[in-house]
C-alpha cells in the first residue's frame, strides 16, 4: 500500500524549533519530489514548500511565508522527508501534511497530517 | 502568485442532485488544475488532475472541465459520501495555490 505517515508535531513555544518527519512506503521514494502543505484550524490549504528528487538536483522551493525559517530535506535511504521549522510563530499553527508530487498528476498521495501548535 | 477563486463558498444540495463548482484563476494556468475532496479531520483526497483526468479509484460521477482560467467540477448525481469540502488547486507555477474551498452540505 502506498502510504505517507507524518510525525513530530506537538505544542511548541514561539521562537522555538520543531522537526517533522514524513515516512513513505509502497513506492520508490527517491523517484519523487515531495511537498509539504499546511492547514490552519478552520482555514484552507497552503503550500509550504517542496524538495525535488535527486535526479533533479534535490533542490528546494518555499512559500514566502516560511522562506528562511523552514528547511525541507530528504533521506532516500530511509524513505523519509523532513520539515525543519525554526523561529516558529503563532501563525504557523496548523495541521501539516506531506504529499507525493505526482508531477502532472498533481499531489496524489497525502499523509494523515500532524498538528503543530505554536503557543506560549 | 496566482489567485484561485472558487464559487460558491457553500452549496446546499440533495442526494441525486447534479452539482457544479467553479474555479477561476487570476491568470492562465493551461490545464494544470486539480480538484480535491476533504472531509472533517481527514487529509485532502485527489479527485481530478490536469483539469479533466479522473484519479484512479474515484467514482465516474465526478468530472472536471476547463482550461486557461475557468474550470468546473461536476458531480453528476450527489451521493451521501460526497458531502464534504472541495478545493481546486493550480500547479502551473510556484507557489502552488488553492481556492478557498466549497462546502457541499445536505439540503
Amino acid at each position: 500500500e502506498v502510504q505517507l505517515v507524518e510525525s513530530g508535531g506537538g505544542l511548541v513555544q514561539p521562537g522555538r524549533s520543531l522537526r517533522l518527519s514524513c515516512t513513505a512506503s509502497g513506492f520508490t521514494f527517491g523517484d519523487y519530489a515531495m511537498s509539504w502543505f499546511r492547514q490552519a484550524p478552520g482555514k484552507g490549504l497552503e503550500w509550504v514548500g517542496f524538495i525535488r528528487s535527486k535526479a533533479y538536483g534535490g533542490t528546494t522551493e518555499y512559500a514566502a511565508s516560511v522562506k528562511g525559517r523552514f528547511t525541507i530535506s530528504r533521506d532516500d535511504s530511509k524513505s523519509i522527508a523532513y520539515l525543519q521549522m525554526n523561529s516558529l510563530k503563532t501563525e504557523d499553527t496548523a495541521v501539516y501534511y506531506c504529499t507525493r508530487d505526482g508531477a502532472e498528476r498533481a499531489f496524489d498521495i497525502w499523509g494523515q497530517g500532524t498538528m503543530v501548535t505554536v503557543s506560549s | 502568485d496566482i489567485q484561485m477563486t472558487q464559487s460558491p463558498s457553500t452549496l446546499s444540495a440533495s442526494v441525486g442532485d447534479r452539482v457544479t463548482i467553479t474555479c477561476r484563476a487570476s491568470q492562465s494556468i493551461s490545464s494544470w488544475l486539480a480538484w480535491y475532496q476533504q472531509k472533517p479531520g481527514k487529509a485532502p483526497k485527489l479527485l481530478i488532475y490536469k483539469a479533466s483526468s479522473l484519479e484512479s479509484g474515484v467514482p465516474s460521477r465526478f468530472s472536471g472541465s476547463g482550461s486557461g482560467t475557468e474550470f468546473t467540477l461536476t458531480i453528476s448525481s450527489l451521493q451521501p459520501d460526497d458531502f464534504a469540502t472541495y478545493y481546486c488547486q493550480q500547479y502551473n507555477s510556484y507557489w502552488w495555490t488553492f481556492g478557498q474551498g466549497t462546502k457541499v452540505e445536505i439540503k
